[in-house]
C-alpha cells in the first residue's frame, strides 16, 4: 500500500521569505501523480501544484515549485516570496496511476505554515 | 459556475443519533468522493462513486455508514447511529473524471456528544 509522510507538523516564515515543505512517499509502482493542496481555515481544499511521475522536470506555478526525487521518492513544495494568504494546512497527496484505485488520493499528515509579518 | 456544495457546515448531534450529510457537486462531474479527515490528519477516502454506482467503498464502515448518489448527482452520507469517535470533518469532492483534478467542498464538521 501507498503512504505519504509529512515530517513537519508545523512550519513557519516570515512574509516576502522563502520556505520548504517535505514529502516523502512510498510506492511500488512506477506510473503516478504527486500533489500539494492547500487548506485554509475555511477547511476548503485547494489545489496548489502536480507533478506526473513520468515528467522530470519539477512542476512550478508561480511563486509555487516542487523538487521531484523520484529515486529517493521526495517531494518538497518551495513557496517563495511567502504572503500572509499562505497561511494555511499543507497536504502532500499521492494519486496512482494505474489499478482499481485509480484517481483515490492518498494524503498526508499535514503541515501548518504560519506566515510572520 | 458553482462549487461543490455541502450541507450542513456545522452538526452536533448526541451519541446514537442519526445524521446526514448533503452534497452537491459541480455541473457535469460524473465523479463523487467521500472524505473523513479527523482532528490533525490528512482526509481519507470513504468511498468513490461513477456516476450512480460505487466503484470504492472498501474504506466505508458499512455497519454504521450508508451512502447514496441517487441519478448520478447529489449525494448523501448517512451515520446511524453515530458514535464519539466519528466527530470530524466530512469532505466531499467531485471531478470530470477519476484522473481529473478533485474539486473539494467545504465541509461539513460533526460533533458528537
Amino acid at each position: 500500500a501507498q503512504t505519504v509522510t509529512q515530517s513537519q507538523p508545523e512550519m513557519s516564515v516570515q512574509e516576502a521569505e522563502t520556505v520548504t515543505l517535505s514529502c516523502t512517499y512510498d510506492t511500488s509502482e512506477s506510473d503516478y501523480y504527486l500533489f500539494w493542496y492547500k487548506q485554509p481555515p475555511s477547511r476548503q481544499m485547494i489545489l496548489v501544484i502536480r507533478q506526473e511521475a513520468y515528467k522530470q522536470q519539477n512542476a512550478t506555478e508561480n511563486r509555487f515549485s516542487v523538487n521531484f526525487q523520484k529515486a529517493a521518492k521526495s517531494f518538497s513544495l518551495k513557496i517563495s516570496d511567502s504572503q500572509l494568504g499562505d497561511a494555511a494546512m499543507y497536504f502532500c497527496a499521492y494519486r496512482s496511476a494505474s489499478g482499481g484505485s485509480q484517481g483515490n488520493l492518498i494524503f498526508g499528515k499535514g503541515t501548518k505554515l504560519s506566515v510572520k509579518p | 459556475e458553482a462549487g461543490v456544495v455541502q450541507s450542513p457546515r456545522y452538526k452536533i448531534i448526541e451519541k446514537k443519533q442519526p445524521v446526514a450529510f448533503w452534497c452537491n457537486p459541480i455541473s457535469g462531474h460524473n465523479t463523487l468522493y467521500w472524505y473523513l479527515q479527523n482532528l490533525g490528519q490528512g482526509p481519507e477516502l470513504l468511498i468513490r462513486y461513477e456516476n450512480e454506482e460505487a466503484v470504492d467503498d472498501s474504506q466505508l464502515p458499512k455497519d454504521r455508514f450508508s451512502a447514496e448518489r441517487l441519478k448520478g448527482v447529489d449525494s448523501t452520507l448517512k451515520i446511524q447511529p453515530a458514535e464519539l469517535g466519528d466527530s470530524a470533518v466530512y469532505l466531499c469532492a467531485s471531478s470530470l473524471g477519476r484522473l481529473r483534478e478533485q474539486f473539494f467542498g467545504p465541509g461539513t464538521r460533526l460533533t458528537v456528544l
